[in-house]
């Protein structure tokens, strides 16, 4: 089986700095996804690290730790945008399932 | 515009009714998913299907049926309805492929989602 953890709810400055951490349990481990959620929405896909080190997208970045079993999201220059939902995913090999952390609320505060 | 569809967007019903949310995309997308969203508990998947005729449980799959007569089409059958199938549903699509550690359906594009309330 596979479960992951994440925090349920972070708060942040606009123009601040923020990271989502999450920590997995995982039979088999085969990459690290991130999905952003606004409310009433559809998940959209952020990133995905395969590899330990950092990955960046423009003010988003993915950092993974296979060895720790961790990984997390950082977003920089916060916008109000950015508030939403935020979620880790672990791929199953057999079912190409993706499972889902249970997501962190974040909010974006003036 | 490449995009998933759902509908209806928005649906309430009585217990037993049978129902049918419709899925589709048009990215030629070989893998299909259904998906259902609870407060607190995340994403779950429901049913998949890897391509036209190929479906297989997800984590949750008691009370629904689906069907992959199409590549496009793959519709979420709820034979009868019950008030814990009160959910958010989201249906998903991807390529099947993959190029070294990554496999296509770690990208996966959603629907808009479907809200259903079971009375």
């Amino acid at each position: 089986g596979q479960s992951l953890e994440q925090p349920s709810e972070v708060t942040a400055v606009e123009g601040a700095i923020v990271q989502i951490n999450c920590t997995y349990q995982t039979s088999g481990f085969y990459g690290l996804s991130w999905y952003q959620q606004h409310d009433g929405g559809a998940p959209t896909f952020l990133s995905y690290n395969a590899l330990d080190g950092l990955e960046e997208t423009g003010r988003f970045s993915s950092f993974l730790s296979r060895s720790d079993s961790y990984g997390y999201l950082l977003l920089q220059e916060l916008q109000m945008k950015d508030s939403a939902s935020y979620f880790c995913a672990v791929r199953d090999t057999g079912r190409r399932a993706l499972t889902f952390g249970s997501g962190t609320r974040l909010q974006v505060q003036p | 515009e490449a995009q998933v569809t759902q509908n209806p967007r928005y649906l309430i019903t009585v217990t037993g009714k049978k129902l049918t949310v419709t899925c589709s995309q048009n990215m030629n997308h070989e893998y299909m998913s259904w998906y259902r969203q609870d407060p607190g508990l995340g994403l779950r998947q429901i049913y998949y299907s890897m391509n036209v005729e190929v479906t297989d449980k997800g984590d949750v799959p008691e009370g629904y049926k689906v069907s992959r007569k199409e590549k496009r089409n793959f519709p979420l059958i709820l034979e009868s309805p019950s008030p814990n199938q009160t959910s958010l549903y989201f249906c998903a699509s991807s390529l099947s492929g993959r190029s070294g550690l990554r496999y296509s359906t770690d990208t996966q594009y959603f629907g808009p989602g479907t809200r259903l309330t079971v009375l």
